[in-house]
């Protein structure tokens, strides 16, 4: 069964703080992994694809890399807008299903 | 253009109504995904429509969940006696292509509190 891990679930940054959210997963085959954030009472909005280890891609502030068993999502100099719940996600061979983890929580203190 | 619209965005049922959930799609796109998020959780794949075919329906936890997309456009997924363990906020999902790999545009999803 298809199985992915955030963590932290929860973390507080000072505004400036720069740090990196940790995606682990178990696919029997990864056809991509994505990122989206979610902000409270919407849906999760689409940040990024990655297809093979070693690939990175940015926005703004927002940098994602993968390996062949986890993502990270890289914050740097994060302001109170990126507050947010940050959600991975694998697609694996064979099926059209998006599986989810729980998301991390992120608070950007001014 | 407009995104992802859906409807009601919230619904409160008594224990054993029926209801249905409506989704907008973006126009033209020709996925459409169902998801169900619990509180604190990440959303949880039910179903997925190419235009009109319903191609994966494995998601959905029982028989008393039932999703259609006649037309290949607007989306109603019904749940019939409804439960207490049926409270979640239901997405849905579009995209332009078929299949799971390219970017999902999400509506504001339809929060049901079933009492």
């Amino acid at each position: 069964e298809d199985q992915v891990t955030q963590s932290p679930e929860a973390l507080r940054l000072q505004e400036g703080e720069s740090s990196s959210l940790n995606c682990s997963y178990t696919v029997s085959g990864l056809r991509g992994l994505f990122w989206y954030r979610q902000d409270p009472g919407k849906g999760p909005e689409f940040l990024f694809t990655l297809y093979s280890a070693g690939e990175e891609k940015e926005k703004e502030r927002l940098k994602a890399t993968l390996t062949k068993k986890e993502s990270f999502l890289h914050i740097t100099a994060p302001k109170p807008e990126d507050s947010a719940t940050y959600l991975c996600a694998v697609l694996p061979y064979g099926n059209n299903r998006l599986a989810f983890g729980k998301g991390n929580q992120v608070v950007v203190i001014p | 253009g407009a995104g992802v619209s859906q409807s009601p965005r919230y619904k409160v049922a008594k224990r054993g109504q029926d209801v249905a959930l409506r989704c907008d799609p973006i126009s033209g796109h020709v996925s459409l995904f169902w998801y169900q998020q619990a509180l604190g959780q990440g959303p949880e794949f039910l179903t997925y429509f190419q235009n009109e075919a319903q191609l994966d329906k494995s998601g959905l936890p029982s028989d008393r969940f039932f999703a259609e997309r006649p037309e290949g456009s607007v989306s109603t997924l019904k749940i019939q006696r409804t439960q207490q363990e049926d409270s979640a906020v239901y997405l849905c999902a579009s995209s332009l292509l078929g299949g799971g790999d390219n970017e999902q545009f999400f509506g504001p999803g339809t929060r049901l509190t079933v009492l």
